[in-house]
């Protein structure tokens, strides 16, 4: 099936533990997306990456690292996990057209820092 | 900070109702977009609608902009149990390269 995968689907870290969010897409665009939702307040933009081999940081990037090695993945680095990162993490993909332009996202990742 | 802002951010209606949410943003966008989120999953892509559009339909789903007043609604006509779920808009700010998201409003739709 095309679209965006999220994994893990669950995480449970210790407080100062690392780890990676893994996401790939198999829509071939060129630009994705990283997401955190906490209760009560939408989106917000963690990081993102216009095209291989480039990211940018976005509204809330301070405790994450991202990385752009093809086309195809783009992952999201916890280096010292904080019980303020307990959310649920989603990655897009965005899709353009000539008439339009969307994103799809993956599953998600829920996350807890205890 | 958010972008968008969604009013009501709970609205509770009948089968067969129609419901109506409104966005308001804050800077110039490019077009604005609806999205849908059922519990536990991911968003799922609604509706775009253009800065130089002012209405757009999509089954059942009719969206406004007004660029003057910087507010978006989205009408859902003739509302159904599986309707349910939470709505968020999202604006394509001009210059930058990534989505801006409200704090959404959660549908319940009673059967």
């Amino acid at each position: 099936n095309a679209g965006v995968t999220q994994t893990p689907k669950f995480q449970v870290l210790k407080t100062g533990q690392s780890m990676t969010l893994q996401c790939a897409q198999d829509m071939n665009h060129n630009s994705m997306y990283w997401y955190r939702q906490d209760p009560g307040m939408g989106l917000r933009l963690i990081y993102y990456s216009a095209s291989e081999g480039t990211t940018d940081k976005g509204e809330v990037p301070n405790g994450y690292n991202v990385s752009r090695l093809n086309k195809r993945e783009f992952s999201l680095r916890l280096e010292s996990a904080a019980p303020s990162q307990t959310s649920v993490y989603f990655c897009a993909v965005r899709t353009r057209g000539a008439t339009n332009e969307k994103l799809f996202f993956g599953s998600g990742t829920q996350l807890s820092v205890l | 900070s958010q972008q968008g802002e969604e009013d009501p951010q709970a609205l509770s209606i009948q089968e067969g109702e129609n419901a109506t949410m409104n966005c308001s943003y804050k800077t110039s966008i490019n077009n604005l977009q609806w999205y849908r989120q059922n519990s536990g999953r991911g968003l799922v892509h609604l509706i775009l609608i253009r800065s130089n559009e002012r209405e757009k339909h999509s089954g059942r789903l009719r969206v406004t902009l007004d660029t003057s007043k910087k507010s978006s609604s989205l009408l859902i006509t003739a509302s159904r149990a599986a309707d349910t779920a939470s709505y968020f808009c999202a604006t394509a700010d001009t210059g930058r390269r990534a989505l801006t998201f409200g704090s959404g409003t959660r549908l319940q739709v009673q059967p």
